[in-house]
């Protein structure tokens, strides 16, 4: 069973589409993240919820708009999508806010702005 | 300055060679530090912690300095299998724990 999955894997859209990727976690932990992996690779974190609760919200535009609707599901909404937001999307869970260091990756939605 | 900076790559080696990465970061309250591995186009996995007596998983060694805020890994006896992206990866806390990634450094090891 996997861990961390997410949906799509792949997406391809237009400039000024909205578009969602969805997120769940079936290890039981209390905390899940967005991260964004751009074309030069780095990783870097977008948001963070523990127990449904918005903790981390890094410097993203307000286009992207998370949701946790429990614990088990972080899902990210983008608006207005731009070719700078291609990238691949990955989402992670660990078991709590203090622990970041036992997170699992989901595999990653590779997303194609043109 | 970056916040967590790696040696470039990638690393082209043989098979049973030894190769070391090297990582600097620059928060210096950072607490915790790992190594993390990535294959091509796959999503990042923990590789080991790093602790600061330095620490040995197999073939692999991780060694920490803070004292220069420096950070290695250490492959022995290579295989095809350990070719991937190693990402040096920071544990800090602002507010919240946050993990800071490195930009990877690539590993090919050929035949």
């Amino acid at each position: 069973d996997t861990a961390v999955s997410q949906t799509p894997k792949y997406l391809v859209t237009q400039m000024g589409n909205d578009k969602s990727i969805k997120c769940e976690q079936n290890l039981g932990h209390d905390t899940m993240y967005w991260y964004k992996q751009d074309s030069k690779k780095f990783l870097k974190i977008m948001f963070s919820y523990n127990n449904k609760e918005l903790i981390i919200n890094e410097t993203v535009p307000n286009r992207f708009s998370p949701k946790s609707p429990d614990k088990a599901h972080l899902n990210l909404h983008i608006n207005s999508l731009e070719l700078g937001d291609s990238a691949v999307y990955f989402c992670a869970s660990s078991l709590g806010a203090g622990e970041p260091r036992w997170s699992f990756f989901g595999q990653g939605t590779r997303l194609t702005v043109v | 300055r970056k916040e967590v900076e790696q040696d470039p790559g990638p690393f082209n080696v043989p098979e049973g060679a030894t190769v070391a990465f090297n990582c600097t970061y620059s928060n210096s309250a950072s607490q915790s530090f790992f190594w993390y591995r990535q294959d091509c186009r796959k999503e990042p996995k923990l590789l080991m912690s790093v602790y600061s007596s330095g620490n040995e998983d197999g073939r692999f060694t991780a060694q920490l300095n803070r004292a220069s805020q420096y950070i290695s890994l250490l492959i022995r006896d290579s295989k095809l299998s350990d070719s991937a992206t190693y990402l040096c990866v920071v544990n800090g806390y602002s507010g919240y724990s946050t993990l800071t990634f490195g930009k990877g450094t690539m590993l090919l090891v050929s035949p």
